[in-house]
């Protein structure tokens, strides 16, 4: 199993719409989780990160994490064109002194 | 602005010649690291330095070397580029190496092997 699973996509939604992102993870240890934005030939973008059980919101950003089900999601509200790019899921590992692992991204097109 | 700076943005090198990538970071920030990405790929952990103490990954080939010499400054040596070593090659910091510390990237660099 690998550490950290994203569905690869691509997932479509309207302008408008709601998008959803979800990530499993592996390690039951971690506590630090962090969703990157990437565009297309572009470096990783911190967007949002979630360190406890339940939502964080910013702006028409949601993180949602459940440690028991090992689970972790981000929410786009309001979904642009703009918003269209890879996003990456990255979890604290503990058994490997702390180190980021990064899924491999879903891409998110959104459609105008 | 505080920020993570790459150079080159672009390098092509020949098979076997050696290139040296390099970051500056004017966030103080402790650590810093090097991450492989291929298309369509997840970031790879190459290796980071918590201040000066080098962690190299298990999986890292020997082919890749990397200096700190300061704390703003970090460099990518890779010695004998193959075909599979076309990437972009992301530097990134964090205040330290704790699991809640996010980590910042900078543009990265695009290395094409011919």
């Amino acid at each position: 199993q690998k550490e950290v699973e994203q569905n690869s996509g691509p997932l479509s939604v309207p302008e408008g719409a709601i998008a959803s992102l979800n990530c499993t993870y592996s390690d039951r240890g971690s506590q630090s989780f962090f969703w990157y934005r990437q565009y297309s030939g572009k470096s990783p973008e911190l967007i949002m990160f979630i360190y406890s059980n339940g939502d964080k919101e910013d702006g028409r950003f949601t993180a949602q994490l459940n440690k028991a089900s090992q689970y972790v999601s981000l929410l786009i509200r309001d979904s642009q064109p703009s918003d269209s790019a890879t996003y990456l899921c990255a979890v604290n590992i503990m058994e490997y002194g702390n180190k980021l692992v990064f899924g491999a991204g879903t891409i998110l097109r959104v459609k105008s | 602005d505080a920020m993570v700076i790459q150079n080159p943005r672009y390098q092509v090198t020949q098979f076997g010649k050696p290139v040296t990538l390099s970051c500056s970071q004017t966030l103080n920030h402790n650590v810093m690291y090097w991450y492989q990405q291929k298309s369509s790929q997840a970031p790879k952990l190459l290796f980071h330095y918590y201040d000066k103490d080098f962690n190299n990954e298990a999986d890292t080939p020997d082919n890749f070397q990397s200096r700190r010499p300061n704390t703003s400054f970090c460099f990518l040596d890779i010695r004998s580029p193959g075909l599979g070593d076309a990437a972009m090659y992301l530097c990134a910091t964090s205040r330290d190496g704790g699991h809640s510390n996010e980590q910042f990237f900078g543009p990265g660099t695009r290395l094409t092997v011919l």
